[in-house]
């Protein structure tokens, strides 16, 4: 497709259920991103892929929160035993390279609003 | 700590002004910094960045400038209108990422 995609769009998960966002970045496009945004606020960083490594994680707020990126391409973020402090919309983003240098924008999904009950 | 500061309040303006929005930062040294605008219910849509050897870019009616000095970016939207209303986020680089801030809402009132 011509831009990130993102499913579901919109997830409810009752507490303690696991749940799974999937993200389809742009074709060819190294670096990947996964953002939780709360209401009024400003995306607040998850974690960091280039092409398969999973470079940094420090943002995922605990270890219940777990991310793949297994080929370089398609991306999921897990979250298991879900609890209600975890409702947010989930953002995902590409950009065409990576590094922290590397003058390059980032193309984001619609997210995922998750709703935990 | 490390911090990204933009107006909180929402900004009101009337159609046909300059909004000016402002981000502050402290404790980064970033390579460069974007602006990105985000809808309601949307992912933030990417408009300008600013490289820290750059003072000043333009496009359009957007322009943004880069005070590594202080630490600041000025974000402008001439010639305002209605459909410039949205939240608009600075972001900044930091070992590979993209740190944002937490937005300021424009309202243009026609």
């Amino acid at each position: 497709g011509a831009g990130v995609s993102q499913s579901p769009r919109y997830k409810v998960a009752k507490r303690g259920q696991d749940v799974a966002l999937r993200c389809d970045p742009i074709s060819g496009h190294v670096s990947l991103f996964w953002y939780q945004q709360a209401l009024g606020q400003g995306p607040e960083f998850l974690t960091y892929f280039q092409n398969e490594a999973q470079l940094d994680k420090s943002g995922l707020p605990s270890d219940r929160f777990f991310a793949e990126r297994p080929e370089g391409s398609v991306s999921t973020l897990k979250i298991q035993r879900t609890q209600q402090e975890d409702s947010a919309v989930y953002l995902c983003a590409s950009s065409l390279r990576g590094g922290d240098r590397v003058y390059t924008e980032a193309f984001f999904g619609q997210g995922t609003r998750l709703t935990v009950v | 700590s490390q911090k990204i500061e933009q107006n909180s309040e929402a900004l009101n303006i009337q159609e046909g002004k300059t909004a000016t929005l402002t981000c502050n930062y402290t404790n980064y040294s970033p390579a460069y910094l974007q602006w990105y605008r985000q809808d309601p219910g949307r992912g933030p849509v990417f408009l300008l960045l600013i490289r820290e050897n750059e003072k000043e870019k333009r496009k359009e009616r957007l322009k943004v400038t880069f005070d590594t000095t202080l630490k600041q970016s000025l974000f402008h939207i001439t010639a305002s209108q209605p459909a410039d209303s949205a939240t608009y986020l600075c972001a900044l680089n930091q070992g590979g990422k993209l740190i944002f801030g937490q937005g300021t809402e424009l309202s243009v009132k026609p």
